[in-house]
C-alpha cells in the first residue's frame, strides 16, 4: 500500500529566509511524486512533480524539490521566503508500476512566513 | 473555463436527506478522482475512475455513498441519508493516464462543493 508522510504540521519561517517542508513516502515499485498548494478558501493548486530523471525537479513560484530514493523523501524547498507563500501544503504519491495507482496525499503542512 | 467543474459550489441539507455532487472534468481527461476534505486536513481518497469504469472505493467509504461516471465523462457522487459526520469539502480531480507508459501525470482540482448537514 502507498502512503506519505508529512512530519511537521507547521513550518515558520522569517521572509527572506530558505524554507524546507517535510515529505516523506511509501510506494512498490518507483514513485510520482507530487506537491499541491491550497490557499484560503481556494482549491489545491499544482505546484511540481518528479516522474523520473533530474533528482531536482522545479516548479511554480520559484518552489523546487528534491527527490532522495535511499531516504524515501521529496522535500520541497526555497532559497527565499516571501510572506505570500503562506499557505497550506500537500505531498502526495502515486505508484509507478501500474497505471491503476491512485493519488494519496499527506496530511499537510502549514506554512507560515513572517515579514 | 477548461479546468475541472463541480456543482454546486455549497450545499446545506437535513440530516437523513440524500445529496448529489456532480464533477465535469477537464475534456480529454481519462481518469477521475473523489476526495474529501476536512478543514485543515488532506485530501482522503474516496474513489476513482479511468474512463467510465470504477478502479477502487476506498474501504472507509461506507455503502451510503456510491459514485458514477456513466460515459466516462462526467461523473456524479451521491450520500444517501447524510450524516452531520458527512460535512466536509468534497473534491474532484482528474488526469490524463497513459496506459501503455504506465505515466501517471498530476491531477486537477476543482473548487470542491462544500457540504452542510443540519
Amino acid at each position: 500500500a502507498q502512503s506519505v508522510a508529512q512530519p511537521e504540521d507547521q513550518v515558520n519561517v522569517a521572509e527572506g529566509n530558505p524554507l524546507t517542508v517535510k515529505c516523506t513516502y511509501s510506494v512498490s515499485g518507483n514513485p510520482y511524486l507530487f506537491w499541491y498548494v491550497q490557499y484560503p478558501n481556494r482549491g489545491l493548486q499544482f505546484l511540481l512533480k518528479y516522474i523520473t530523471g533530474d533528482n531536482l525537479v522545479k516548479g511554480s513560484y520559484g518552489f523546487e524539490a528534491e527527490f532522495n530514493k535511499s531516504q524515501t523523501s521529496f522535500h520541497l524547498k526555497k532559497p527565499s521566503a516571501l510572506v505570500s507563500d503562506s499557505a497550506l501544503y500537500f505531498c502526495a504519491v502515486t505508484g509507478g508500476y501500474s497505471s491503476a495507482s491512485k493519488i494519496i496525499f499527506g496530511s499537510g503542512t502549514r506554512l507560515s512566513i513572517r515579514p | 473555463d477548461t479546468g475541472v467543474s463541480q456543482d454546486p459550489r455549497h450545499k446545506i441539507t437535513k440530516r437523513g436527506q440524500n445529496v448529489t455532487f456532480r464533477c465535469d472534468p477537464i475534456s480529454e481527461h481519462n481518469r477521475l478522482y473523489w476526495y474529501r476534505q476536512t478543514l485543515g486536513q488532506g485530501p482522503e481518497f474516496l474513489t476513482y475512475f479511468q474512463n467510465e469504469a470504477q478502479l477502487e472505493k476506498s474501504r472507509l467509504l461506507s455503502d451510503r455513498f456510491s459514485a458514477e461516471r456513466p460515459k466516462g465523462s462526467f461523473s456524479t457522487l451521491e450520500i444517501q441519508r447524510t450524516e452531520q459526520g458527512d460535512s466536509a469539502m468534497y473534491l474532484c480531480a482528474s488526469s490524463l493516464v497513459r496506459d501503455l507508459g504506465q505515466i501517471n501525470t498530476e491531477a486537477f482540482f476543482g473548487q470542491g462543493t462544500r457540504l452542510t448537514v443540519v
